[in-house]
């Protein structure tokens, strides 16, 4: 079945350590997307790539670093410089640019703080 | 920027009561209107979408939104909700290529 992978499901980082979620998809999407969501603020836009080897920041782009080698792969990595990491990050994708066609979403990743 | 408003943070209702959630955003011209659901433990779903056409847009489940264009709104509604909707809700609408949600909106159903 077509899809999003988030890995791991569940992931604890030290203080000043960078931790890396991944994110594949098999839809052939074109855009990909890094949201963390936080109870009571819904989703925010942490990058997001509309093509591969292209980036862009969103709203909390702060302590996050993406890369986009490859079509199917979005990683994310959370840096020491984002001193409140604890958080719900939710990983999507959308087809063709340009489209009206929806962001399909990964089971996402929670992340916390040892 | 585009923004997105959910007035109702937290909605208790019995099995059967109507349910109505607003949703507002901030400016007009031409808008892509969601609603996304997370089920407990679950994925984001999307519930229903409106992109142009009849400003009733139905979506799985018995829910079903209306776009009002001069209010700015997409208010999601179904006529008697169930146990299983408890959810949280999310409102959602495009800008350019990014999708800006609202800050959600948790149902709680009671049998």
């Amino acid at each position: 079945d077509g899809g999003i992978t988030q890995s791991p499901k569940y992931l604890f980082r030290k203080e000043g350590q960078n931790v890396t979620l991944s994110c594949e998809q098999n839809l052939n999407h074109d855009a990909m997307y890094w949201y963390r969501q936080d109870p009571g603020q819904g989703l925010r836009l942490i990058y997001y790539s509309q093509i591969v080897n292209d980036f862009q920041k969103g709203d909390i782009a702060e302590g996050y670093s993406v890369s986009r080698e490859k079509k199917e792969s979005f990683p994310l990595t959370v840096t020491s410089a984002q001193k409140n990491p604890t958080a719900f990050y939710l990983c999507a994708s959308r087809g063709v640019l340009g489209s009206n066609q929806p962001q399909h979403f990964g089971d996402g990743t929670r992340l916390s703080i040892l | 920027a585009q923004s997105v408003s959910q007035h109702n943070h937290h909605v208790i209702l019995s099995e059967a009561a109507s349910l109505e959630l607003g949703c507002n955003y901030s400016y007009g011209g031409t808008v892509n209107l969601f609603w996304y659901v997370q089920y407990p433990g679950q994925h984001l779903q999307l519930l229903l979408k409106y992109f142009s056409g009849d400003p009733l847009v139905k979506g799985i489940k018995g829910f079903e939104a209306e776009f009002i264009k001069s209010k700015f709104s997409f208010n999601l509604r179904k006529p008697s909700v169930q146990w299983s909707d408890t959810a949280e809700y999310f409102c959602a609408v495009t800008d350019t290529d990014k999708l800006i949600f609202g800050t959600g909106t948790r149902l709680q159903v009671f049998p």
